[in-house]
């Protein structure tokens, strides 16, 4: 069964507008990481969250987590054309040592 | 320093042939991964490797598809008997040591079968 649920399927928003993605996941987890995806080729490693932290910067993105909601956001601010991508969150599954990778989020930057 | 290499970069196979597909992870790193991707979609796991530990199979969707991993470094997954539902994108990923690790992945190779 899916571990990471990403949350909307689809987003597209304006230039310079911040966009949020959310994931939710359903065990405990060491840590959560997102990745993003340009042209369906390979995952391109953003930031990773452990299980006790709160939250994390990087650049324009913001990543926070919640183990009590069993939920991560990804906020990019001040959203650019070039971020226009697939986002994706991934975490372990009852602590197994491999990550699973949720279906995605598309996010469409229009100009 | 070199990433993680995949070949092919674009493979078509008429149905019923075998393939293989190589991944060459970066040096050094223990785990690695296979996935695959249709279009549009998520990734679906296919196959764990850490160190010399027997590799996690779990995700394999039938017995035509196996992996290996020779001296802890390149590894081949070769579907064989292929169906137009194999049809892809073949992802590797490897990581420095745990499978928590952050991820290197490669450019894949897109499987098409006619």
């Amino acid at each position: 069964s899916q571990q990471g649920e990403e949350d909307p399927q689809a987003l597209s928003i304006q230039e310079g507008e911040n966009a949020t993605m959310n994931c939710s996941y359903k065990t405990s987890i060491n840590n959560l990481q997102w990745y993003r995806q340009n042209s369906g080729r390979g995952l391109v490693h953003l930031i990773l969250i452990r299980s006790n932290e709160r939250e994390k910067h990087s650049g324009r993105l913001r990543v926070t987590l919640d183990t009590s909601k069993k939920s991560s956001s990804l906020l990019i601010t001040a959203s650019r054309a070039a971020d226009t991508a697939s986002y994706f969150c991934a975490t372990d599954k009852n602590r197994d040592d491999k990550i699973i990778f949720g279906k995605g989020t598309r996010l469409h930057i229009l100009p | 320093g070199a990433g993680v290499s995949q070949s092919p970069s674009n493979k078509v196979t008429e149905k019923g042939k075998d393939v293989e597909l190589r991944c060459d992870p970066i040096s050094g790193h223990t785990a690695l991964y296979w996935y695959r991707q249709s279009l549009g979609q998520g990734l679906e796991f296919l196959i764990y490797f850490q160190g010399n530990s027997a590799p996690d199979k779990s995700g394999l969707p039938s017995d035509r598809f196996s992996a290996e991993r020779t001296g802890g470094s390149v590894s081949t997954l070769t579907i064989q008997r292929t169906q137009q539902e194999d049809s892809a994108v073949y992802l590797c990923a490897s990581s420095r040591d745990r499978g928590l690790d952050e991820q290197y992945f490669g450019p894949g190779t897109r499987l098409t079968v006619t």
